[in-house]
């Protein structure tokens, strides 16, 4: 079965725009997380979808936002973009709970100049 | 809040060798799942293995097993035969299963991993 889409795989923006980033999950998945890699900082938790709701949150400004679709696939935005938003952006999917683990797609790559 | 530390921030190995990678984590909780992810340069992360807190027995998977050490707080990934293959960052993540704990996956901030022919 197909594996967790990201898109798009890379995108270049500058200081101040806005970004859309979408994950679609591994078929009947209904939680999908998002998190952000960085050298500095390594792997952070963004924000988790289930059924359309955000379960949970993680410690980012509210420039970050995020949805999920009634068919599981979630969008995250980057609003007013800072050069710090430069990263890895990871989507993982997962049933119901990850206590067995997640499928990570391979990301998209931001880069803000 | 929990906390992961990866204290070796890059191994080598020979071709066929073994070698251990190191992970210790801080938690106040009693229920909770470890996991080992690879993240070859295709950056897409992989779980290699899974251990559940309550479960006393160390997990395998083919050539990967950990040495699960509740009391310490310490779990630790041994890769046997090690293929050019497995030459990747290699992440540990905690997991809560606390009523009320967070879902989401903590991560160290991984050890890359040299495979040399």
């Amino acid at each position: 079965k197909a594996g967790v889409t990201q898109t798009p795989r890379y995108l270049i923006k500058t200081r101040g725009q806005q970004v859309t980033l979408s994950c679609s999950p591994i078929s009947g998945h209904r939680s999908v997380s998002w998190y952000q890699q960085t050298p500095g900082q390594g792997l952070q938790f963004l924000f988790e979808y289930f059924s359309e709701t955000q379960r949970n949150k993680g410690n980012f400004p509210g420039r970050f936002s995020g949805r999920q679709f009634s068919n599981s696939r979630s969008e995250m935005n980057v609003s007013t973009l800072e050069l710090g938003d430069s990263a890895l952006y990871l989507c993982a999917s997962t049933t119901y709970s990850g206590v067995y683990g997640y499928t990570f797609g391979s990301g998209t790559r931001l880069t803000v100049v | 809040a929990q906390t992961v530390t990866q204290s070796q921030p890059e191994m080598s190995v020979q071709e066929a060798e073994t070698v251990t990678l190191s992970c210790t984590y801080d938690t106040s909780e009693s229920d909770y799942y470890l996991f080992w992810y690879k993240q070859p340069p295709s950056r897409q992360m992989i779980l290699v293995i899974r251990q559940e807190a309550y479960k006393q027995q160390n997990a395998t998977e083919n050539r990967f097993s950990v040495n699960f050490q509740k009391a310490a707080k310490s779990f630790s990934l041994k890769i046997s035969d090690s293929q050019l293959g497995d030459a990747a960052m290699y992440f540990c993540a905690y997991r809560s299963n606390t009523q009320g704990g967070s879902e989401k996956l903590v991560f160290g901030k991984g050890t890359k991993l040299t495979v040399n022919p």
